[in-house]
């Protein structure tokens, strides 16, 4: 498997529980990223992942959304408490580093196909 | 609020014609990103524009970026079924790793 893997594909789970998603990014690449893509709505950074620096989780929406990458492969997005309103779908994507300095250049982001989150 | 929009939000034309979708915002990028995704998948880079007016072409495809750096356009000549897809454009600031999106483009090829 040459690409960015997720599962499940599909999550259903009932307002109030907790959900692990996880992604396995290309082996390699020391970047990893999470977007969330709601219907209508462009993709969403949620947080990034570079090396062993802390990663930048500016763009987690409530304190209920927290990541963590072990070993510096494979990483789990973990939501608390789900709300119907995170229903979305959960993309991640990994690059072989971020990019250059100054952010002029971003090292191509290979995406996984996503996992359907649905809180009913 | 989006920092980037796209425009048209949906786009349907007969195969054989010529689209173009605009990406439009009011801050300025470092650099400019348009990606396809189809159903089911997640996104794949097509092409990333840096300089402000630089046009590139991806055979049948031409991108621009704005002379200000604000802007883009992706324009398809002579369109197959195979273009349809959801179009997304992102911007990257100056300073920054992390992509602005637009909402995207749905483009629809019939043929």
């Amino acid at each position: 498997g040459a690409g960015v893997s997720q599962s499940p594909s599909n999550k259903v789970t009932e307002k109030g529980k907790d959900v692990e998603l996880r992604c396995d990014p290309i082996s390699g690449h020391t970047a990893l990223y999470w977007y969330r893509q709601s219907l209508g709505q462009g993709l969403e950074f949620l947080i990034y992942f570079q090396g062993n620096s802390a990663p930048d989780k500016s763009g987690l929406p409530s304190d209920r959304f927290s990541a963590e990458r072990t070993g510096g492969s494979v990483s789990t997005l973990t939501i608390q408490r789900t709300q119907q309103e995170d229903s979305a779908v959960y993309l991640c994507a990994s690059s072989l580093a971020l990019g250059t300095s100054g952010g002029a250049f971003l090292d191509t982001q290979y995406f996984g196909p996503g996992t359907r989150l649905t809180v009913l | 609020t989006q920092l980037l929009e796209q425009s048209p939000q949906f786009l349907s034309i007969q195969e054989g014609e010529n689209l173009t979708v605009y990406c439009n915002s009011s801050s300025v990028f470092s650099s400019l990103q348009w990606y396809r995704q189809e159903p089911g998948e997640g996104p794949v880079l097509l092409v990333t524009v840096v300089t402000g007016g630089e046009v590139k072409k991806l055979k049948r495809l031409t991108f621009q970026f704005g002379d200000a750096r604000k802007d883009s356009s992706l324009h398809i000549t002579a369109a197959q079924t195979g273009d349809t897809g959801l179009y997304l454009c992102a911007g990257l600031r100056s300073n920054d790793y992390k992509l602005s999106f637009g909402a995207g483009t749905t483009v629809t090829v019939r043929a």
